[in-house]
């Protein structure tokens, strides 16, 4: 069974501070890779995705991700963080073959301004 | 709106009662999916559909849960003699075909009492 794991579950930052979130996950085969944002109060919204091809994706708000596909990471990436970044980021792994997504437990980020 | 809808957002019930949960996805996808949700937890899969066929249930849905998704558009999930340990944030999300992103709902947040 595939699993995923995120190192931090809390990261404290100031503003202006970059940010790297780690996501390794355990599976063989081949993968769709996602980061998802939980604002306060609100659901679960895409922040960026990996299928195939530049393993370097750019998402919303001035996020990015590495795949590594042999160290089995999806890291999450952002130069300087604002306040307005403060939130819960799960990293989720999908099996082509199953096509479900497995998640991490979360890394809970507080930008203090 | 036109996002993942689910209703209720919240449900308070007492041990033992039955509670049934919908949930309306974005049109024309085929793909729904249950996920529970528990507090420094990622949504942990639950189950999943392809337009109206039930593929895939998680060893987390006991014969007290059931799910269906009868015309391929809206699903219902139900649990029956609920016990406190089903309190949890129950999300629905749903993909416009296999392997590509899911789209989250609110959830519905249940308590046993």
């Amino acid at each position: 069974a595939q699993s995923v794991s995120q190192h931090n579950h809390h990261v404290i930052l100031s503003e202006a501070a970059s940010l790297e979130l780690g996501c390794n996950y355990s599976y063989g085969g081949t993968v769709n890779l996602f980061w998802y944002v939980q604002y306060p109060g609100q659901h679960l919204q895409l922040l960026l995705k990996y299928f195939s091809g530049d393993p370097l994706v750019k998402g919303i708000k001035g996020f990015e991700a590495e795949f590594i596909k042999s160290k089995f990471s999806f890291n999450l990436r952002k130069p300087s963080v604002q306040w307005s970044d403060t939130a819960e980021y799960f990293c989720a792994v999908m099996n082509t073959n199953a096509g479900k997504s497995t998640f991490g437990d979360g890394t809970t980020l507080t930008v203090k301004p | 709106d036109t996002g993942v809808s689910q209703d209720p957002r919240h449900k308070i019930t007492k041990r033992g009662q039955n509670v049934t949960f919908r949930c309306d996805p974005i049109s024309e996808h085929n793909r729904l999916y249950w996920y529970r949700q528990t507090l420094g937890q990622g949504p942990e899969f639950l189950t999943y559909f392809q337009n109206e066929a039930q593929l895939e249930k998680s060893r987390l849905l006991s014969d007290r849960f059931s799910a269906e998704r009868p015309k391929g558009s809206f699903s219902t999930l139900e649990i029956q003699r609920t016990e406190q340990g089903d309190s949890a944030m129950y999300l629905c999300a749903s993909s416009l075909t296999d392997n590509t992103e899911a789209f989250f709902g609110q959830g519905t947040r249940l308590t046993v009492v």
